[in-house]
């Protein structure tokens, strides 16, 4: 199984600054037949499902703001958050569907500072 | 606009079987007209964290959880345009948050967009 770090398992941010979270996978994520990190992240929400924010790394998804954005390649990947809103602090999770199974990190909490 | 509903029991007793239903709103899961459309589940708890589970795909394609996979079904049922988990021999374990999950593999793959509302489970007696 490909297995997902998450670090920092948390941390805390004001209001209107960055938040940085990083996934490492312990094998590639690089599809090279389409050239494509099959890497996701997701936000959660108390008590809600998880919502696909990014895919392909850095892709994102539909309605997704673009205060979200996402980067790396092959094993390292970042989740950049600008701008942090009220709203923004929950948890975050990177999940890699480059293989099955497909698994996810432990999460991330972002807090208000 | 896809939706998943969830239905299921909330207590399942030990060595049961646990049954969940997700009903599809939205799209059809029919693969004549679904040919796009994947369907998944994924459990939640507080020692594993999120845990993938399994996936049907509209071609009746199944991949399972390897270390579920003595214990899971999953299945779709097109005449109600919804999809199931089963779950054998449940312990505690087993006790989670479940969802059902949907995405679409078009030439390549794309992760779970749609989410079910989720279902606590507990495994007790």
């Amino acid at each position: 199984d490909i297995v997902m770090t998450q670090y920092p398992a948390s941390l805390a941010v004001s209001v209107g600054e960055r938040a940085t979270i990083n996934c490492k996978s312990s094998q590639s994520l690089l599809d090279s037949s389409n050239d494509k990190n099959s890497l996701a992240w997701f936000l959660q929400r108390p008590g809600q499902p998880p919502e696909l924010l990014i895919y392909w790394a850095s892709t994102r998804q539909s309605g997704v703001p673009e205060r979200f954005s996402g980067s790396g390649s092959g094993t390292d990947f970042t989740l950049t958050i600008s701008d942090l809103r009220a709203g923004d602090m929950t948890v975050y999770y990177c999940q890699q569907y480059y293989s099955f199974p497909w698994t996810f990190g432990q999460g991330t909490r972002v807090e208000l500072k | 606009q896809l939706n998943l509903q969830q239905s299921g029991p909330g207590l399942v007793k030990p060595s049961e079987t646990l049954t969940l239903t997700c009903s599809v709103s939205g799209e059809s899961i029919d693969p004549i007209s679904s040919s796009s459309w994947y369907w998944g589940w994924v459990r939640q708890s507080p020692g594993k964290g999120l845990e993938w589970i399994a996936n049907i795909y509209y071609s009746g394609t199944i991949h399972y959880n390897p270390s579920l996979k003595s214990r899971v079904i999953i299945s779709k049922d097109t005449s109600n345009n919804q999809f199931s988990l089963k779950l054998t021999s449940v312990t505690a374990a087993d006790t989670a948050i479940y969802f059902c999950a949907s995405g679409v593999e078009i030439a390549v793959m794309y992760p779970f967009a749609y989410w079910g509302q989720g279902t606590p489970v507990i495994v007790s007696s």
